[in-house]
């Protein structure tokens, strides 16, 4: 079975500088998709970011960027420049090819300092 | 696009009510899912449907738990004899379904807490 880690239950960052939040997985699959999601307070899930297995390119989105180390089962978010909207719950998933359920990790709470 | 809406936000409940939440999926998308979010831990998938066939179920979803999607639109989830362990946030997101999860993102509703007393 697939699971996905998130070592750190809390982080803080104070506002404009950079963050990163670490995740770790184990699976037996070769071909599979990685994902961040963003949950705020009292407001519904979001997709921040998503990165193909096969991929060697690591993904980005605006301030948004990954480090997808397939070798090592590591897929860690950077959030750069952070902003006071950014402080939420993130979680890393995982989903392997073909496959519909999506596994989370526990989350890291991030807060952001003014 | 006026996302995922689910209802109840909030639903209490004593041990051994039956209880049911709704889901309403953005319109346009085939695919729904069901997950379960524990304190302190991430969601846990439940169940999918696609249209209004059921494809998939978690071995969490006990005899107790079922779900429905009708016509393919909306879903219920209902809870037979509900217990305190089920007190949890129950999510509902949709996908347009094409391509996979990956190309289909899921987008999710507010989410149902349920607490059994």
């Amino acid at each position: 079975a697939q699971t996905v880690t998130q070592s750190q239950p809390e982080m803080s960052v104070q506002e404009a500088e950079t963050v990163t939040l670490s995740c770790t997985y184990d699976t037996s699959e070769s071909d599979y998709y990685l994902f961040w999601y963003k949950q705020p307070p009292s407001r519904q899930m979001i997709l921040v970011i998503r990165q193909e297995a096969y991929k060697q390119q690591n993904a980005t989105e605006n301030r948004f960027s990954v480090n997808f180390q397939k070798a090592a089962k590591s897929f860690s978010l950077k959030i750069s420049d952070s902003q006071l909207g950014d402080a939420a719950m993130y979680f890393c998933a995982y989903v392997g090819f073909g496959n519909e359920k999506l596994t989370f990790g526990t989350g890291t709470r991030l807060t952001i300092i003014p | 696009d006026t996302g995922v809406s689910q209802n109840p936000r909030h639903k209490i409940t004593k041990r051994g009510q039956n209880v049911t939440f709704r889901c309403d999926p953005i319109s346009e998308h085939n695919r729904l899912y069901w997950y379960r979010q524990t304190l302190g831990q991430g969601p846990e998938f439940l169940t999918y449907f696609q249209n209004e066939a059921q494809l998939e179920k978690s071995r969490l979803l006990s005899d107790r738990f079922s779900a429905e999607r009708p016509k393919g639109s909306f879903s219920t989830l209902e809870i037979q004899r509900t217990e305190q362990g089920d007190s949890a946030m129950y999510l509902c997101a949709s996908s347009l379904g094409r391509g996979g999860t990956y190309n289909s993102p899921l987008h999710f509703g507010n989410g149902t807490r349920l607490t059994v007393t």
